[in-house]
């Protein structure tokens, strides 16, 4: 099973500033099967990006991926109020489709 | 506009089986993967499972592999999730997730609205 170790694990920031969120995985993963996910509370997740960079419908150019081989970043260039979730990636290379444990981003 | 709708909340005894059903609408088929995914309390997301429809062989990840069940029905786009001799570690929120292309392996982009099932004597 490829395991993904996301940091930090909480990320506190104000309105108007980039985060990095970071996700390690166990294994090299290729680009093509690499997605993050944001989950509000009392939500369902939504799919941010997949294929590492490539944005879902809808989600705004605020949010980008990046990275190769069992190094991946998602950022989010100047955050919001409703940035305020848990972001998850996850790889869906090789099965059992693992999931990371999630960061926290808060608004100050 | 795609749409999964999950059934209602369950209360179960431990030892018990319970049953969730998502259906798909609004655009989708059945060559698209359906997905299940666990989330205790608190907890972070946990793939259990997931099928696809016009194949029919559902894969399981290991940590649930013989105690879960996922079944689905091409005729009316419905995927089934049961678990059985359920724990008290069974409470969680159950979510169905459809992958964005089918039938190869791709990200989920539409999800339901997910199914509590608390389990307690």
């Amino acid at each position: 099973e490829i395991v993904l170790t996301q940091s930090p694990g909480t990320l506190s920031l104000s309105p108007g500033e980039r985060a990095a969120l970071s996700c390690r995985t166990s294994q090299r993963v290729s680009s093509s099967y690499l997605a993050w996910y944001q989950q509000r509370p009392g939500q369902a997740p939504r799919l941010l990006i997949f294929a590492t960079s490539t944005r879902a419908s809808g989600i705004p150019d605020r949010f980008s991926g990046s990275g190769s081989g069992t190094d991946f970043t998602l950022t989010i260039s100047r955050l919001e109020p409703e940035d305020s979730a848990v972001y998850y990636c996850q790889q869906y290379d090789r099965s059992p489709r693992t999931f990371g444990q999630g960061t926290t981003v808060e608004i100050k | 506009q795609v749409q999964l709708v999950q059934s209602g909340a369950e209360v179960k005894k431990p030892g018990s089986s319970v049953r969730v059903s998502c259906k798909a609408s609004g655009g989708t088929d059945s060559t698209y993967a359906v997905n299940w995914v666990r989330q205790a309390p608190g907890q972070g997301l946990e793939w259990m499972g997931n099928i696809v429809p016009i194949i029919g062989t559902p894969d399981y990840a290991q940590n649930f592999e013989g105690r879960v069940t996922i079944t689905a029905d091409e005729s009316t786009l419905t995927s089934y999730l049961e678990v059985s001799s359920l724990r008290s570690q069974d409470t969680a929120m159950y979510y169905c997730a459809r992958d964005r292309s089918g039938p190869d392996s791709d990200a989920f982009d539409f999800w339901g609205q997910g199914t509590l099932v608390t389990v307690s004597s």
